[in-house]
């Protein structure tokens, strides 16, 4: 059963560097997400991404922030310049449609020194 | 904006017995989809079950159903014939059908352990 794939599982970074976290969506769909869970906190929308464009994004998602498709596959989000606050888990999803399901990633669990 | 509170961080349920987790939300939309989400140790987090608003039939999905009171914005999960491999923490989530676009709302999640 076609999973959306994420990389790497874990990141340590210092604060100040960029970041780039990368996902593989499911082959036919058409919608991205970047979700992020501090810990001990409420998993969070970050941004959605449809057409080459961000479609919706939340008050978490500032200019630090940035999302790309660069291929036919991979969806990426960069954190320009990370903070000890950025430090969280990263959960991609897709969807088919905009009303469709949304399949979660395993998750990147970013660390900021 | 919607709100998400599952006030149970915790339970713990015996093998083959029903367990039922606790969910309410706040909105002002009056079309919407509820969902639990299953996220096993270490692994995705999964769709077990989704319930739209204007239906008035709560939803079922083998051992899994929901029971749905829109008037007192409730949706709790229950579990029948738990199985060890329920053990996950599940989250309670929310999305609007127009005005917030796709966007999912979180709940804190419960961790639920089946004990044999």
């Amino acid at each position: 059963e076609p999973e959306v794939t994420q990389t790497p599982s874990h990141q340590v970074t210092q604060m100040g560097q960029e970041v780039i976290l990368r996902c593989v969506p499911i082959s036919n769909h058409l919608y991205f997400y970047w979700y992020r869970q501090i810990l001990g906190q409420k998993v969070e929308f970050l941004v959605s991404f449809y057409n080459n464009e961000i479609s919706e994004k939340s008050e978490i998602f500032d200019d630090q922030f940035s999302v790309e498709r660069p291929d036919g596959s991979n969806f990426t989000l960069k954190i320009r310049s990370t903070k000890l606050e950025d430090s969280a888990m990263y959960f991609c999803a897709s969807s088919e449609g905009i009303y469709n399901e949304q399949f979660f990633g395993p998750g990147t669990r970013l660390t900021v020194l | 904006a919607q709100t998400v509170t599952q006030s149970q961080p915790e339970m713990s349920v015996q093998e083959a017995e029903t367990v039922t987790l606790s969910c309410t939300y706040d909105t002002s939309e009056n079309n919407y989809y509820l969902f639990w989400y299953k996220q096993p140790p270490s692994r995705q987090m999964i769709l077990v079950i989704r319930q739209e608003a204007y239906k008035q039939q709560n939803a079922t999905e083998n051992r899994f159903s929901v029971n749905f009171q829109k008037a007192a914005k409730s949706f709790s999960l229950k579990i029948s014939d738990s199985q060890l491999g329920d053990t996950a923490m599940y989250f309670c989530a929310f999305r609007a059908q127009e005005t917030s676009g796709s966007r999912l709302t979180f709940g804190e999640g419960t961790q639920l352990t089946v004990n044999p």
